[in-house]
């Protein structure tokens, strides 16, 4: 199955620790989007990439949050000095073209990151 | 940005009824997808719906983009049914803007 793949599936960390989460998206995809979700909401665009570019963060918290998606390898979600409302539901994306060309989204199963 | 809102926000069937769950948007749309996610969590694509008429299996799927309004129906529902159904809508935007859920759940 080749879906799009996020781990950790779950993640717990203390306060002032760093989070990374990865995402491979399915296969030929080039297109990853990063989405937050928080208890009982829907979920909230962050950051869309192309393989070794951000196309648009402009739902990303400008601190602390950071987002990658090099030539080889997964992208990566990473949360520097965690707080506790970082803690949510973070689910990658892939698509075959981007969504402003009316691509379909593709979800991985999310990655839960609990803040202690 | 487009505003998304569904209705209704919760829902409670016993198993074998059927349901309409509605999605009004503020703005044109070319891209609109229903997701259900199940009680573990998971993300699941339903239909891939910016304009028209899909079926698969008991679940249909209409969206009137001239009113600005998409219409998920359920026949014969079953309690692997129950979860969160999601609307979602951009327009020339790489920034999908969902509603905030419709919560079904159906009893045996």
């Amino acid at each position: 199955n080749a879906g799009v793949m996020q781990n950790p599936r779950h993640l717990v960390r203390r306060r002032g620790q760093e989070a990374r989460l990865r995402c491979s998206p399915m296969k030929g995809h080039s297109h990853v989007y990063w989405y937050r979700q928080l208890p009982e909401e829907g979920l909230k665009f962050m950051v869309y990439l192309q393989k070794e570019n951000i196309i648009d963060e402009s739902g990303m918290p400008k601190e602390r949050f950071s987002a990658e998606f090099p030539k080889e390898g997964p992208s990566i979600l990473r949360i520097q000095q965690v707080v506790r409302g970082d803690s949510a539901a973070y689910f990658c994306a892939s698509s075959p073209i981007p969504l402003a060309n009316t691509g379909e989204l593709f979800f991985g199963e999310g990655s839960r990151l609990t803040v202690l | 940005g487009i505003q998304v809102e569904q209705s209704p926000p919760d829902l409670i069937l016993q198993e074998g009824a059927n349901s309409t769950l509605r999605c009004n948007f503020s703005d044109s749309v070319n891209n609109l997808q229903w997701f259900h996610q199940n009680p573990w969590g998971q993300l699941i694509n339903l239909f891939y719906i910016p304009s028209g008429t899909k079926q698969n299996g008991r679940l249909s799927a209409t969206t009137v983009a001239t009113e600005r309004y998409s219409l998920l129906y359920i026949s014969s529902s079953q309690t692997t049914d129950s979860g969160v159904y999601f609307c979602a809508v951009t327009y020339n935007n790489n920034d999908m803007r969902f509603g905030a859920g419709t919560r079904l759940t159906v009893k045996p």
